[in-house]
């Protein structure tokens, strides 16, 4: 089965600096990744997604890059801000047999002010 | 963030007790899922529910039983549970599963912060 890796496990960075998350994937039948973004005593919440097809994405101050051969994808924050801090999850799917998503461990990403 | 919702919040419950979690969407979505979220570790999918009928059941143990009577409910039967199944319970749902382009999104509600004593 897909087994993600996710680094760092904590990141603290100062508020307007850029913060980096790095999953990599085992199974290269995967070809959807999103990334979700925990608040304290909330559910995990969709930020941006990425599918195979597409090599980069960008929403406002979010971006995620995609490489396929290496087997590996990152969340890019610009201009971090305290309410950035939360817990980040990536995650795997493939688009055929298991549909499942499988998640990384998570990182969680502190913004000093 | 009201897209999904979980009753009870928080439950503590002995390990003889039977509790139900339950959760609702009012996305008009056709699947739903149960997920276990403990500390340090990934989250772990339980079931998945499409069109009402259970469609993955990942080796969860039988203390623990959901139920899908429509596709806008959803509910994780609990008894005699052991304190190492004291984690957050998270529902989703997403429009299709499997699904393609944005019907795999899945939204997830706040959670159940389950303690088993």
């Amino acid at each position: 089965g897909e087994n993600v890796e996710q680094h760092p496990s904590t990141l603290s960075v100062q508020e307007g600096d850029s913060a980096v998350i790095k999953c990599t994937y085992s199974d290269s039948a995967s070809n959807y990744f999103p990334w979700y973004k925990q608040e304290l005593g909330k559910g995990p919440q969709l930020i941006i997604d990425i599918r195979s097809n597409v090599g980069e994405k960008k929403d406002q101050r979010i971006a995620v890059t995609l490489n396929k051969t290496a087997k590996h994808f990152s969340l890019h924050i610009t201009e971090t801000q305290p309410e950035d801090s939360a817990v980040y999850f990536c995650a795997a799917s493939q688009g055929a047999g298991s549909y499942q998503l499988t998640f990384g461990k998570g990182t969680k990403l502190s913004v000093i002010p | 963030e009201t897209g999904v919702t979980q009753t009870p919040r928080h439950l503590v419950m002995g390990m003889t007790n039977k509790k139900s979690l339950k959760c609702e969407q009012h996305l008009g979505h056709n699947a739903m899922y149960w997920y276990k979220q403990s500390a340090k570790k990934p989250l772990e999918l339980m079931f998945v529910y499409s069109l009402e009928e259970r469609v993955e059941n990942n080796s969860v143990p039988s203390r623990f039983s959901p139920e899908c009577p429509n596709s806008s409910h959803l509910f994780l039967h609990l008894h005699t549970l052991q304190p190492e199944d004291s984690a957050l319970y998270l529902c989703a749902s997403s429009q299709d599963y499997p699904g393609t382009g944005a019907g795999r999104t899945q939204y997830f509600g706040p959670g159940t912060r389950l303690t088993v004593l």
